[in-house]
C-alpha cells in the first residue's frame, strides 16, 4: 500500500477535448509530482508540485498543468487533447522527511 | 543532464534461473538517488529499493540484490532463484538529492524481464 490512489482508472477522451485526472495522498506526502508514460516507454517527468506552487517542470507544452491542493490531493490538467498524450499517467508522492518517492497505479489515457 | 541506461530491452529466463538487470547512469551532481521500481501489467510502479550516491554498500532483501558501483555509475539488480512472479518490466530511476524539493525522476526505458515456468 503506498498511499497514493489515481481516479479514473482508465478513460477515453477525443481529441481537442479536456482532461482532469486526479491524484490523493495521504497525510504527510507533501510533494506531488505526475509523470507520463508511453507505451514501451519509460515514465516522463511532467511536473512537481510543493506546497501548492509548482517548482519543476519538464519538457511538456503549458496546455498541461496541475494543482495541488492542502488536503494532499492534486489534479493534472490537459487541454486540447492530441492523440500523442495516449498514455498512462502516473501520480507519484513523497513523504516528507523520506527520500522515496512512490507511485499510484495510474490512469490510462485513450485519445480517440 | 542526467540520464539512465537500461541496455537490455527484455530478458528471457526460466524457473528458479538467476538474472541480473543492468543499469548505467550519468550525473553531474555529487549527491543523488538511484531506484529500481518494479511494473507489473496492471501499470502500479512499486518501489524496490533506494540508493544514496554516498552509501555503496552493496544490498541484499530476499531474493533481490543490488550491486551499487560509482566508479562505473551502474547499480545493477540481480533476482536469485527466479518465479514466475518476477514477470514484469523493471525500471532504473535516478534523482538529485532534493536539494530545493526537486525530486524529479529519471527514469530508464526499462528491462522486460520473462520468467517461464
Amino acid at each position: 500500500e503506498t498511499g497514493v490512489t489515481q481516479s479514473p482508472t482508465h478513460l477515453i477522451k477525443t481529441r481537442g477535448q479536456q482532461v482532469t485526472l486526479r491524484c490523493s495522498s495521504q497525510s504527510g506526502h507533501n510533494t506531488v509530482s505526475w509523470y507520463q508514460q508511453a507505451l514501451g516507454q519509460g515514465p516522463q517527468f511532467i511536473f512537481q508540485y510543493y506546497r501548492e506552487e509548482e517548482n519543476g517542470r519538464g519538457n511538456f507544452p503549458p496546455r498541461f498543468s496541475g494543482l495541488q491542493f492542502p488536503n494532499y490531493s492534486s489534479e493534472l490538467n490537459v487541454n486540447a487533447l492530441e492523440l500523442d498524450d495516449s498514455a498512462l499517467y502516473l501520480c507519484a508522492s513523497r513523504i516528507q522527511g523520506i527520500n522515496t518517492i512512490y507511485f499510484g497505479e495510474g490512469s490510462w489515457l485513450t485519445v480517440v | 543532464a542526467q540520464k539512465v541506461t537500461q541496455a537490455q530491452t527484455e530478458i528471457s529466463v526460466v524457473e528458479k534461473e538467476d538474472v541480473t538487470l543492468d543499469c548505467v547512469y550519468e550525473t553531474r551532481d555529487t549527491t543523488y538517488y538511484l531506484f529500481w521500481y518494479k511494473q507489473p501489467p496492471s501499470g502500479e510502479l512499486v518501489f524496490l529499493i533506494r540508493r544514496n550516491s554516498f552509501d555503496e554498500q552493496n544490498e541484499i532483501s530476499g531474493r533481490y540484490s543490488w550491486n551499487f558501483q560509482k566508479s562505473t555509475s551502474s547499480f545493477n539488480f540481480t533476482i536469485t532463484a527466479s518465479q514466475v512472479v518476477d514477470s514484469a518490466v523493471y525500471f532504473c530511476a535516478l534523482s538529485e538529492a532534493g536539494g530545493g524539493s526537486n525530486y524529479k525522476l529519471t527514469f530508464g526505458k526499462g528491462t522486460l524481464l520473462t520468467v517461464n515456468p
